[in-house]
């Protein structure tokens, strides 16, 4: 069964780096890209970055460049998104989904990172 | 760069036909491809068209995905409503840059 696992809740505070993790099962991150998406409570999905499974190529969103920092390894399958410099802002259910070209159908089941102080 | 433009909410009864429109404001629809993601409450969201028309294997025939150039817009048809299509829906395409774009999404009631 292909799917995608995440790392569990993180309490944060403000100023800080939180680190999620995606570990994928069922499939290799070789032939495919992995995309990490969030969601703060209420609101729309909103695009953070990707990463090219087979040549750790990245690319990050504007909003999100001097802060995100998307890594993969592949010895475990696990694609990692760190996140630095932690505002209430960035409160969010953040997902991983991997696929290829515009097909992503596995998703993971999303990460509630909270920032407070 | 652009903005996908969804209307905020729909609702339709049970049986019924509703299409779901994501607008571009600019560049060409065709340009690229669009996907749309279901997603249900404290789920996380799900294909159910990519490459503008294409349906995953699993997803019902009632869901169908266009793109009209003369508008602008793609196009979510889900006809045949039925109660556990109520949910999120989302269009999503690319920039120049190969970067995601969401629409705001549409919030679709089935009553």
């Amino acid at each position: 069964q292909k799917q995608l696992e995440q790392s569990g809740p993180e309490l944060k505070r403000p100023g800080t780096s939180v680190k999620v993790s995606c570990k994928a099962s069922g499939f290799t991150f070789s032939n495919s890209a992995v995309q990490w998406v969030r969601q703060a409570r209420g609101q729309g999905l909103e695009w953070t970055g990707w990463i090219v499974g087979d040549s750790g190529n990245t690319k990050y969103a504007q909003k999100f460049q001097e802060r995100v920092t998307i890594t993969r390894d592949m010895s475990t399958n696990t694609a990692y998104m760190e996140l630095s410099n932690l505002s209430s802002e960035d409160t969010a259910v953040y997902y991983c989904a991997a696929g290829s070209g515009s097909y992503y159908p596995y998703w993971g089941q999303g990460t509630l990172v909270t920032v407070s102080s | 760069n652009f903005m996908l433009t969804q209307p905020h909410s729909l609702s339709e009864s049970p049986g019924k036909t509703v299409t779901i429109s994501c607008t571009r404001s600019s560049g060409t629809i065709g340009s690229s491809y669009v996907q749309w993601y279901q997603q249900r409450p404290g789920s996380a969201p799900s294909i159910i068209i990519f490459e503008d028309s294409q349906r995953p294997s699993g997803v019902p025939d009632r869901f169908s995905g266009s793109i009209d150039s003369s508008s602008n817009s793609a196009s979510l048809t889900i006809s045949g409503l039925r109660t556990e299509d109520e949910a999120d829906y989302y269009c999503q395409s690319y920039d120049s840059s190969n970067h995601w774009m969401f629409g705001g999404g549409t919030k679709l009631t089935v009553l």
